[in-house]
């Protein structure tokens, strides 16, 4: 199985923070990668897609970028309703498989 | 907009199963394909497959296969995970989604305990 490691588990940030995270491959996945926001008690939401394309509906403030290995969510300006929990996924090869979550706390 | 309903939560002796349904607002015989995701309490996230609702196709992950079992009834709009063997750590909710993607159903929670 392929295995997705996020950095870092947990950050703490402060509104107006630029924010970034990353999601390492153990092996190449072109750009067959998810990035997804959950809250606490909610569904799951998916933000890119593509590794770089903005999901209809999802701020601007949030992007994608990577290829193959190495891949980044980056909020531009942190807001009061982005702290919440981020996972990626790749589906490039089954079974397909999450990182294991970076939760985005208030500072 | 499409909307997607689970059913209740379930309590589970171990080595029992479960049937967890998903219905569709709308019709479920086009072209996407129904997730499921399940996490246990306080972990992440972990794909467990999917079906085509409309061919019956399946692909499940390797650490499911033998146990879960997905099916559709057309005429309803509904899809079914069915898990089996249950064990301890198959406590979570499980999530259906339409392709990971918009909508996702409201979650069930599945408790297996003695």
């Amino acid at each position: 199985d392929i295995q997705m490691t996020q950095s870092p588990s947990a950050m703490s940030a402060s509104v107006g923070d630029r924010v970034t995270i990353t999601c390492r491959a153990s092996q190449g996945i072109t750009n067959y990668l998810a990035w997804f926001q959950q809250k606490p008690g909610k569904v799951p939401k998916r933000l890119i897609y593509a590794a770089s394309s903005l999901q209809s509906g999802v701020p601007s403030r949030f992007s994608g970028s990577g290829s193959g290995t190495e891949f980044t969510l980056t909020i531009s300006s942190l807001q009061p309703e982005d702290f919440a929990t981020y996972y990626c996924l790749q589906h490039y090869i089954y079974p397909w498989t999450f990182g294991q979550g970076t939760k985005v706390e208030i500072k | 907009q499409v909307q997607l309903a689970q059913s209740g939560a379930e309590v589970k002796k171990p080595g029992a199963s479960v049937k967890v349904s998903c219905k569709g607002s709308e019709n479920t015989s086009t072209g996407y394909y129904l997730h499921w995701v399940r996490q246990a309490p306080g972990h992440g996230l972990e794909w467990m497959g999917w079906i085509n609702p409309k061919s019956g196709l399946t692909n499940y992950a390797q650490k499911f296969e033998g146990r879960v079992t997905m099916t559709r009834d057309t005429s309803i709009n509904t899809v079914y995970m069915e898990l089996s063997s249950l064990r301890s750590d198959d406590t979570a909710v499980y999530y259906c989604s339409r392709d990971l993607g918009a909508p996702w159903g409201q979650g069930t929670l599945v408790t297996v305990s003695s």
